[in-house]
Parts: structure tokens; C-alpha cells; sequence
């Protein structure tokens, strides 16, 4: 079964505090895997998009990687302003698969 | 550049009401998704539209849900009759169709409060 399994749920940092988001696939012919930011009430906001196994992309205090069947999004000395929900999506040929998401708090 | 605009952004019913939601996509955006959004969980795909085109609406609840796109542009989302299940924030999204880009351009989102 296709699917998209993110983890933690939730996270609670202390300001400054590094950690990782993981976002683990079995979608079969992965053709993109995107990286999204969502503030409460409002739609999602586009991140980054991931090709092939390998492959980073930075933006601020974000760098996202890509292997094989997972993806982490790796957040380095947040500030509260980064507290959101960040959801993964896999997009295969003309669907994309979303995750759950990871609620992320960061604390001052 | 403008982004993909929806209404009403909140909206409360009976239950066995109807509802109905608007999305604009960006100008020139192909593709137009429409998702559902429970609360704590990812969105789920309903229907998705290639120019006029119906793309996918395996999910869509065929039977109390509706859309369309006409002309190729804007699109309109309906329930009709709504369940307490159908509680969620619809979402609606764009992208400009070529595979290889991608990624979705979603507007603010219709919360839905079905009573």
C-alpha cells in the first residue's frame, strides 16, 4: 500500500534546541518528495522539493535530505517562529501522498 | 503575484444541509486539486482537474459530493447532504501540471462545521 508515515506527531524544542523530522515512503516510483510548512488556519506552505536519493536543499534553519524511503528534515537552532506543523508529501506520476504531519513547538 | 483564492473561509451547517466552496487557481495554473483536511491528519485528495478535465476523483463521496471546473478555471466545491463526518477544512490547491515541478500552491483553506 502506498503511504506516507511521518514521526514524530509532535515535537517540543527549546529555543536553539537542533533536531530532526522524519518522513518515511513505500510509494512506488517516486518522482518528487516535497516538504511543506503549515501555520494554524491557513494552507500549506511550499517548503522544498527532493528528486533523488542523495539530493539536499537548505532554506534558513531548514536542510531537508532524501535517501532511498525517507526523507528527514533536519531544523538547526530554531526560534519559536518556526513552530508549525511541516507535513511530506511523495508525488508519483499524477498523485501526490501526504503524511500526517509533525507538530513542532518551539519553546523561548 | 496573486494567490489561489477560496471562500467563504468559514462556514457552519446542519447536518442534511448543503454547501458549496469557490476556489480561483493562479492564472495560468493547469491543475486544480480539491482536499479534505481533518483535524491532526494530512490532506486527502478528493478531486483533481487537468484544464476542464476530471484526473482523479476516486475518493470523492460521489453520492453527497460534487465539483467542477468549467472553462478551466475556477472550480466549486459541493456537499449536498452534508454529514457531521464532512467536518473538516477543504483545501484547494494549483500548480502549473508539468510533472517534474510540481509542487502545490494551496489557498487559505474553507473550514467546515457541520452541526
Amino acid at each position: 500500500e502506498d503511504q506516507v508515515t511521518q514521526s514524530p506527531e509532535a515535537l517540543r524544542l527549546q529555543e536553539g534546541e537542533s533536531s530532526s523530522l522524519n518522513c518515511s515512503y513505500t510509494v512506488s516510483g517516486l518522482r518528487g518528495l516535497f516538504w511543506y510548512r503549515q501555520d494554524p488556519g491557513k494552507g500549506p506552505e511550499f517548503l522544498f522539493t527532493l528528486y533523488s536519493a542523495g539530493e539536499e536543499k537548505e532554506k534558513e534553519r531548514l536542510k531537508a535530505t532524501l535517501t532511498k524511503k525517507e526523507s528527514f528534515l533536519h531544523i538547526t537552532a530554531p526560534k519559536p517562529e518556526d513552530s508549525a506543523t511541516y507535513l511530506c508529501a511523495v508525488y508519483n506520476f499524477n498523485k501526490f501522498y501526504f503524511g500526517s504531519g509533525t507538530k513542532l513547538n518551539v519553546k523561548p | 503575484e496573486a494567490g489561489v483564492a477560496q471562500s467563504p473561509r468559514y462556514k457552519i451547517i446542519e447536518k442534511r444541509q448543503s454547501v458549496a466552496f469557490w476556489c480561483n487557481p493562479i492564472s495560468g495554473h493547469a491543475t486544480l486539486y480539491w482536499y479534505q483536511q481533518i483535524l491532526g491528519q494530512g490532506p486527502k485528495l478528493l478531486i483533481q482537474f487537468q484544464n476542464n478535465g476530471v484526473v482523479d476523483d476516486s475518493q470523492l463521496p460521489k453520492d453527497r459530493f460534487s465539483a467542477e471546473r468549467l472553462k478551466g478555471v475556477d472550480s466549486t466545491l459541493k456537499i449536498q447532504p452534508a454529514k457531521l463526518e464532512d467536518s473538516a477544512v477543504y483545501l484547494c490547491a494549483s500548480s502549473l501540471g508539468r510533472s517534474r515541478t510540481g509542487e502545490l500552491f494551496f489557498g487559505e483553506g474553507s473550514r467546515l462545521t457541520v452541526l
